[in-house]
C-alpha cells in the first residue's frame, strides 16, 4: 500500500488569516497529483493537477507547489475566507503492478475557517 | 455538465445481506473507482477498473467485489453485508492515459449496515 499523508489532519484558522498544510508521498514512480477540495454534502472537487517537479499552480487565493524529488506538495489558502472550509484532499497517481493508473488519497486535512 | 451519478444516497441494510451500490459517469471515461471514506482513515481504494469488465484489486478488496458489464456503469457489490462495512462510498472516473486530469467524484452512498 503507497504512503500518502496529509498534516495537520485537522486546522482552525482566524477568519483573513494564510495557511498552509502538506502532502507528502513516495519519490519514486511519479506521474501526478492531484488536490482536491471536499465540502460537507458536496462531491470532492479538483483545485489543481500537478505533473512536474517545480510545478505551481494558482487559482485565487489559493495555491500550490509540487517537490517530486523529495515526495511533497504544499497548499496554501491566502486570506482564509468562510467559504474555504472543507476537507482539503491530495492524490497520488501512479501505475499498479499491472500497469493499470490508480489514485491513492491521504488521509486529509479538514479546514474551518473562525469568522 | 459532467456527472457522475450513485444509485443512492443513504441505503439501510441488514447483516447478511447481498447489496449493490450502483455508479454511472456519462464521460464515456474508461477509469472508474470505488473508495471507502471512514474518520481518520481517509478515502481507501476498494477495487478500480480500467476497461469494460476489467477490474483490479485496490487496497482493501476483502468482502467486496465489482462489475463492469458497460463503460459508463461500475457496480461495487457487498455480498454479505457486515457492520464493518458502514460507510461512506465514493465512486470516481477519469479518462485513461491522461494523468494530467483530475477524477470525478459522484455524491457518495453513506451504507449503514444494521
Amino acid at each position: 500500500i503507497l504512503n500518502v499523508e496529509q498534516s495537520p489532519q485537522s486546522l482552525h484558522v482566524q477568519e483573513g488569516d494564510s495557511t498552509n498544510f502538506t502532502c507528502s508521498f513516495p519519490s519514486s514512480n511519479f506521474y501526478a497529483l492531484h488536490w482536491y477540495r471536499w465540502e460537507t454534502a458536496k462531491s470532492p472537487e479538483a483545485l489543481f493537477v500537478m505533473t512536474l517537479n517545480g510545478d505551481e499552480k494558482k487559482k485565487g487565493r489559493i495555491s500550490a507547489t509540487l517537490n517530486t524529488k523529495e515526495g511533497y506538495s504544499y497548499l496554501y489558502i491566502k486570506g482564509s475566507q468562510p467559504e474555504d472550509s472543507a476537507t482539503y484532499l491530495c492524490a497520488f497517481i501512479s501505475l499498479s503492478n499491472f500497469g493499470n493508473e490508480k489514485l491513492t488519497f491521504g488521509t486529509g486535512t479538514r479546514l474551518t475557517i473562525i469568522p | 455538465d459532467v456527472k457522475v451519478t450513485q444509485s443512492s444516497r443513504y441505503l439501510v441494510k441488514r447483516t447478511g445481506e447481498k447489496v449493490f451500490l450502483e455508479c454511472v459517469q456519462d464521460m464515456d471515461h474508461e477509469n472508474m473507482f470505488w473508495y471507502r471514506q471512514d474518520p481518520g482513515l481517509g478515502l481507501r481504494l476498494i477495487y478500480f477498473s480500467y476497461d469494460v469488465k476489467m477490474k483490479e484489486k485496490g487496497d482493501i478488496p476483502e468482502g467486496y467485489s465489482v462489475s463492469r458489464e458497460k463503460k459508463e456503469r461500475f457496480s461495487l457489490i457487498l455480498e454479505s453485508a457486515s457492520t464493518n462495512q458502514t460507510s461512506m462510498y465514493l465512486c470516481a472516473s477519469s479518462l485513461k492515459g491522461q494523468l494530467n486530469t483530475e477524477a470525478f467524484f459522484g455524491q457518495g452512498t453513506r451504507l449503514t449496515v444494521v
